[in-house]
C-alpha cells in the first residue's frame, strides 16, 4: 500500500530551526509536497521537490532524497505564527490525486 | 472572490437527513476534489473529478454522492449518514489532475459536519 509517515508533534521556540521528517512508500513516485495548515483554515501549499537535493523559499527548506525515500521541511527562524500543522504528500498511484501524511502539529512558544 | 470557496461552513445534521456540501472554484481550474479530514488521521481522498468527469472513487460508501456539474462547482450530497462520518470536508482544485503538476492543490476552509 501507500503511506507516508511524520511525526505527530513537534515544540521549539521563536527563532529556533525545526526539521519535519517524512519517509513514505509509494507506487509511480513523481515528487514530494508539503502543506501547512493552520487550526481552522484551509491547507496552503508550501513546497514542491520532484529531484533529489534541497529547495529554498524563504525560511522554509525542502529536502528529498528519493533513494531513502525520504524527505524533510525544514523551518528556520521561527515565529509564533509557524505554530500549524504541516502534511507532506505525493501522488496516489493511479497519478490522479494526492495522499497525505498525518500531519506534524509544530506548536512554537516564546 | 478567494480562490475555493466551500459553503456551509458549518453543518449538523441527523442520521435520516439529506443536506448538501458545495464547492465553487474561481481559479480556472479543471480538477477538483473533495478530502475528509478526522482527528488524527490523514487527509483521506474521496472523490476527483477532471474536466468534470469523476476519475478516481476512493471506495467511498454510497451515502456520500458527488456531482460536478461544471469545472467550477462540485457538490457533496449526503443521506442516512452515521456518527463517523462527523469530520471536516475540503474541497481543492488543482490546474489539471495532480500527475501533471507540481501537485500544488488549493483548498477551501471546509465545511465541518457534525452527524447526531
Amino acid at each position: 500500500g501507500q503511506s507516508l509517515e511524520q511525526p505527530s508533534e513537534v515544540t521549539a521556540v521563536e527563532g529556533a530551526i525545526v526539521q519535519i521528517n517524512c519517509t513514505y512508500q509509494t507506487s509511480g513516485f513523481y515528487g514530494l509536497s508539503w502543506y501547512q495548515q493552520h487550526d481552522g483554515g484551509a491547507p496552503t501549499f508550501l513546497s514542491y521537490n520532484a529531484l533529489d537535493g534541497l529547495e529554498e523559499t524563504g525560511r522554509f527548506s525542502s529536502f528529498l532524497s528519493r533513494s531513502d525515500s525520504y524527505g524533510y521541511l525544514l523551518l528556520q527562524e521561527l515565529q509564533m505564527k509557524d505554530s500549524a500543522s504541516y502534511f507532506c504528500a505525493a501522488l496516489n498511484q493511479a497519478g490522479t490525486a494526492l495522499i497525505f501524511g498525518k500531519g506534524t502539529t509544530l506548536s512554537v512558544s516564546s | 472572490e478567494t480562490g475555493v470557496t466551500q459553503t456551509p461552513r458549518h453543518l449538523v445534521m441527523g442520521m435520516t437527513n439529506k443536506k448538501s456540501l458545495k464547492c465553487e472554484q474561481h481559479l480556472g481550474h479543471n480538477a477538483m476534489y473533495w478530502y475528509k479530514q478526522s482527528a488524527k488521521k490523514p487527509l483521506e481522498l474521496m472523490f476527483v473529478y477532471n474536466f468534470k468527469e469523476q476519475t478516481e472513487n476512493n471506495s467511498v460508501p454510497s451515502r456520500f454522492s458527488p456531482e460536478c456539474p461544471n469545472s467550477s462547482h462540485l457538490f457533496l450530497h449526503l443521506h442516512t449518514l452515521q456518527p463517523e462520518d462527523s469530520a471536516l470536508y475540503l474541497c481543492a482544485s488543482s490546474q489539471e489532475s495532480a500527475i501533471r503538476g507540481a501537485g500544488e492543490l488549493f483548498f477551501g476552509e471546509g465545511s465541518r459536519l457534525t452527524v447526531l
